[in-house]
Parts: structure tokens; sequence; C-alpha cells
């Protein structure tokens, strides 16, 4: 079982609000992804992270940004959320380890933003 | 960049039985890896079975199976003695060596009892 954790897993949120999404991993991977994923739809790459004081953004433009200062934990912030950043957040770290590659998934974050 | 595609936005298959889903991929790459994930009601991502490019032999896990050809660029899943708990989307992805990982649409999965 993969080990990472996101908080909370469901957050209603009124307009203009400043929210910070959590995701902490206890392997010890360098590299960790954050996707957003509307009902039923594919996964986007929003941010990505290759280990400390590295970020980058994803293929889909986001306005959200993100930080990592330790190697567990990878937070997504919204300084002003909007109802079009309603959407399925979903963390992810992965590490090539023993000739395997392994990426696992955190459980997500619902945001509705009304 | 890499395109994953799965052309079946919809699938059922009777409890019991073997359904196959679809996927397809272009890649400039030779070395690369495959994934099928599944993600139930619940939303939580589940790695259901990897594919190594370098390696020939199909990936199996249990019930679920890969028919993995390089040459045509598809990685087809194949679930046998469907399960109720098979029902859930499932993604097929691919992770270049830059570690850019691209999904698929998804395919959805419907087990009748």
């Amino acid at each position: 079982e993969a080990d990472i954790y996101q908080t909370p897993r469901y957050l209603v949120i009124g307009t203009g609000k400043k929210i910070t999404l959590e995701c902490s991993q206890t392997m010890g991977h360098d590299k960790m992804y954050w996707y957003q994923q509307d009902p039923g739809m594919e996964l986007h790459l929003i941010h990505y992270s290759y280990g400390v004081n590295s970020t980058e953004k994803g293929d889909l433009s986001s306005e959200s940004t993100v930080s990592r200062i330790r190697t567990e934990h990878f937070p997504l912030t919204l300084e002003s959320a909007r109802p079009s950043h309603t959407s399925q957040y979903l963390c992810a770290s992965s590490e090539y380890r023993g000739g395997r590659y392994e990426q696992y998934f955190g459980p997500g974050t619902r945001l509705t933003v009304t | 960049a890499q395109t994953v595609t799965q052309s079946q936005p919809e699938m059922s298959v009777q409890e019991a039985e073997t359904v196959t889903l679809s996927c397809t991929y272009d890649t400039s790459e030779s070395d690369y890896y495959l994934f099928w994930y599944k993600q139930p009601p619940s939303r939580q991502m589940i790695l259901v079975i990897r594919q190594e490019a370098y390696k020939q032999q199909n990936a199996t896990e249990n019930r679920f199976s890969v028919n993995f050809q390089k040459a045509a660029k598809s990685f087809s899943l194949k679930i046998s003695d469907s399960q109720l708990g098979d029902a859930a989307m499932y993604f097929c992805a691919h992770l270049a060596n830059n570690n850019d990982m691209r999904f698929g649409a998804g395919t959805r999965l419907t087990v009748k009892p």
C-alpha cells in the first residue's frame, strides 16, 4: 500500500478564500505531482517537483502555486478560490527503485467553490 | 510529447466474463513505461499493472493481463473472470524518459451481475 496522504478529502469554500491542499508521502520519493481531474474526465498535470526547492508547471495552466520545502510535503495553494477551480485534485509521488518505476496516488481532494 | 488514446469511453461486461480495454499511444522513444490505473467511485487511483517497453513478455497480475504490441503502439488490458468490484474508470498511462506521464481519457467499465 502506498503511503501518500491528502487533506482535506472534501472542501467546500466560498469565492475569494485562500486555500491550501496538503499532500504528504512517507516513502522518501523525490518526485511529486499534482493532477486536476473534472468528474469522469482525464487527469491533467498542473504541477510537479523533482525534489526539494524544485517546482515546475504542468500541461494544464493553473492559477494555483506549489512549494517543496521538504521532501515529504508538497502543498498546493489557491490565493483566491473561484468556482472555476471546482474540481478533484490528485497528488502523486514516484521513484525509480530496483529496476522498477513506482508511482502512487493520494486519495484526492474534492474541492467545491461556491 | 507523447499522447495516449483510449477509444472506448464506456464498456460493460457480464460478471465472470472477460473484457478487453483498448489503449494506443504515440511516442518517439524506444524505452518507456506503460500503466493501467483503476479509479473506483471512491476516486482513489490504484495501479493495476505496469509494463516496461523493453520487456517483450506481457505483464500479468492475477486476473489482469496486457497485450503489449510495441510496433503497433498498442497496450490493451484484459480482465478475466470479471467481478463486481472491477467496476471503475480505467486509465491507460505512458511514462516517458523525462518522467512526463500522460494519461488517456479513461474507460468507464460497468460489470453486470
